[in-house]
């Protein structure tokens, strides 16, 4: 299995630019969701899924959208980027129904905003 | 809302040796879980440790364990035999039993932990 697979790893866009980071998972979860890192902040929510075709914000979803069409994928959309989207963004997923499990977590998108 | 706090930004511990990283957390839930996350250099998140609120007892992962003190929401992590491979951030998480709620780990800001030769 490959768990949590995030592309691309690293991307330099201008300001005004749009983007997608795409988000696979191959373990038939029910769960994904997007966050944002930053230093000294932690990891903070942007939007989650708890099922194909629902969707909903976290703590920090202006600027971004997303969409759940399948199981497998959950695609981030920055829609015209600012240099405060500057940060590593990390997709996780997790089943809904084992919550002790905690969350898988892709290896990171580091998105730099010039 | 759950909040989560780890009050040291930076800790270092002697190769062999055994560190304790804090965490508290506020919440009026009854039933969660806690996690703690290790986060090296290459930037992947990795489970290190997870405990039910429901277990009285704290879990053990080899030389990962943890202090849960359900009463006072507090969540410490005790690594002994310090190797250089355990220097990293490390997150600690909540994450509610609700079903059907907010579903979302909660993250407090990290602890970056240095081992030193």
């Amino acid at each position: 299995n490959a768990g949590v697979t995030q592309t691309p790893k690293f991307q330099v866009l201008k300001t005004g630019q749009s983007m997608t980071l795409q988000c696979a998972q191959d373990m038939n979860h029910e769960y994904m969701s997007w966050y944002r890192q930053d230093p000294g902040m932690g990891l903070r929510l942007i939007h989650y899924s708890v099922g194909a075709g629902i969707t909903d914000q976290g703590e920090v979803p202006n600027g971004y959208n997303v969409s759940r069409s399948t199981t497998e994928d959950f695609p981030l959309r920055l829609l015209s980027a600012a240099p405060s989207q500057t940060s590593v963004y990390f997709c996780a997923s997790s089943y809904l129904d084992r919550l002790n499990y905690g969350y898988t977590f892709g290896s990171g998108t580091r998105l730099t905003v010039v | 809302a759950q909040t989560v706090t780890q009050s040291q930004p930076e800790m270092s511990v002697q190769e062999a040796e055994t560190v304790t990283l804090s965490c508290t957390y506020d919440t009026s839930e009854s039933d969660y879980y806690l996690f703690w996350y290790k986060q090296p250099p290459s930037r992947q998140m990795i489970l290190v440790i997870r405990q039910e609120a429901y277990k009285q007892q704290n879990a053990t992962e080899n030389r990962f364990s943890v202090n849960f003190q359900k009463a006072a929401k507090s969540f410490s992590l005790k690594i002994s035999d310090s190797q250089l491979g355990d220097a990293a951030m490390y997150f600690c998480a909540y994450r509610t039993a609700l079903q059907g709620g907010s579903e979302k780990l909660v993250f407090g800001k990290g602890t970056k932990l240095t081992v030193n030769p």
